[in-house]
């Protein structure tokens, strides 16, 4: 059953706190994104990784970290630095460079308690 | 700024009827592609159009891409209730490097109502 999962699907932070959410792919894709929703938004790229051990920043990644240490895994932390957390975390895949088709994960909800 | 911005922002239309959203975009492109996301989900890939393509049709679905006015549209014919979702248009810029990334506009919001 190939695919991107993500976990957990609700995620609450404690102010201060660090989190991380997990993205894993067993499409043996090479580049993998994290983007962020807000409700009635569409998504703003976070990071991307278009192969294992590099990443870049993408339009907002001020208080978000990521690493890409193995093909099948792109984790993003969200750091206490990121002062508004509260989105929908959406991970997607694709094959590689050129003309891309991005396939989605089924999110993570962020909350801030 | 958005590179994509979808019109309307939201659609309600009769089960049957046909739908279409608009899409424009400011900067050269090579590839416009369509997504849907159903309430709380993640997208899900509907059709790319390249930028040397004029129409494609996929199933219930037809896109257009004017290249000229910088536009695009997705048409959804014969409506169910189960096409009730967000819509998306993404497009890729048009640059040299070696890095691809996509820039999605904020959606229409479909509810085709029984």
């Amino acid at each position: 059953d190939g695919g991107i999962t993500q976990s957990p699907k609700y995620l609450f932070r404690k102010e201060g706190q660090n989190v991380t959410l997990s993205c894993e792919q067993n499409l043996n894709h090479d580049a993998m994104y994290w983007y962020r929703q807000d409700p009635g938004q569409g998504l703003r790229l976070i990071y991307y990784s278009q192969i294992v051990n590099d990443f870049q920043k993408g339009d907002i990644a001020e208080g978000y970290s990521v690493s890409r240490e193995k093909k099948e895994s792109f984790p993003l932390t969200v750091t206490s630095a990121q002062k508004n957390p509260t989105a929908f975390y959406l991970c997607a895949s694709s094959i590689g460079q050129g003309v891309e088709t991005q396939y989605f994960g089924p999110g993570t909800r962020l909350l801030v308690l | 700024s958005q590179q994509g911005e979808e019109d309307p922002q939201a659609l309600s239309i009769q089960e049957g009827e046909n739908a279409t959203m608009n899409c424009s975009y400011k900067t050269s492109i090579n590839n416009l592609q369509w997504y849907r996301q159903n309430s709380g989900r993640g997208l899900v890939h509907l059709i790319l159009i390249r930028s040397n393509e004029r129409e494609k049709h996929s199933g219930r679905l037809r896109v257009t891409l004017d290249t000229s006015k910088k536009s695009s549209s997705l048409l959804i014919t014969a409506s169910r209730a189960a096409d009730t979702a967000s819509y998306f248009c993404a497009t890729d810029k048009h640059s040299g490097g070696s890095n691809y990334k996509l820039t999605f506009g904020k959606g229409t919001l479909l509810t085709v109502n029984p």
